[in-house]
């Protein structure tokens, strides 16, 4: 059974317009990420979170805020959708402790189409 | 600039063979190292890692070697099969407070052929 769920699977939407890509797990993970995928760069880092109510900017967060709300969802938000923003976007959950402290879980990824 | 490098894009390998995929960091503070398989329209799983105190580590079919020096880690996979036919991203990190914050490569796309 998954652990980490996003939704949607795939979303169109139009430039300038609001965003919001969910991602729940059931791992009891402290940690939670956003990635997104692109041809030829594989996948970099957007914002994470270690803690409920607290997120953190990753290598790529311009355009993009987080919300944690809960253990347990992490949200991506897009205030104002562009062009460039077409992508995959994976979320991940991790331990943050322990011997297996990095290892991610991935969701399933959202597909996103601005047009 | 990429901090983690992945400098193929693709590689095609006879089945029975030896796959050898290769990743380049800059980082020398980094102190963990993984390889992640994903299948299209799947998400990216993890394959093996390796800390940073040892060189080498096998799991089956699988060997990663880290060469701290050059900056330099790569992935064998012998008796490479089709269903290895995948996308395979390397990724580097350093622990910072619990959580490694992987960084990724672009990905090297492998296709066995029988």
């Amino acid at each position: 059974e998954a652990a980490v769920t996003q939704s949607p699977r795939s979303k169109v939407a139009v430039t300038g317009g609001k965003v919001t890509l969910s991602c729940h797990q059931t791992n009891n993970h402290d940690y939670m990420y956003w990635y997104r995928q692109d041809t030829g760069h594989g996948l970099r880092l957007i914002h994470y979170s270690y803690v409920a109510d607290s997120t953190e900017k990753g290598d790529i967060p311009d355009g993009y805020k987080a919300s944690r709300p809960s253990q347990e969802n992490f949200s991506l938000i897009l205030e104002l959708a562009s062009l460039s923003q077409t992508a995959v976007y994976f979320c991940a959950s991790s331990e943050g402790t322990g011997l297996s402290a990095e290892t991610l879980y991935f969701g399933s990824g959202t597909r996103l189409t601005v047009l | 600039g990429q901090q983690v490098k992945q400098s193929s894009p693709s590689l095609t390998v006879q089945e029975g063979g030896i796959s050898i995929l290769n990743c380049d960091y800059e980082n020398d503070m980094f102190d963990y190292f993984a390889w992640y398989k994903k299948y299209p329209d799947n998400s990216p799983t993890l394959l093996i890692s390796v800390r940073s105190n040892v060189d080498k580590r096998e799991d089956g079919r699988l060997t990663v070697f880290l060469n701290k020096s050059g900056k330099h880690f790569s992935l064998h996979i012998t008796a490479s099969q089709p269903e290895d036919t995948a996308v395979y991203l390397c990724a580097a990190g350093m622990n910072q407070g619990g959580s490694a914050k992987l960084i990724f490569g672009e990905g090297t796309k492998l296709t066995v052929s029988s």
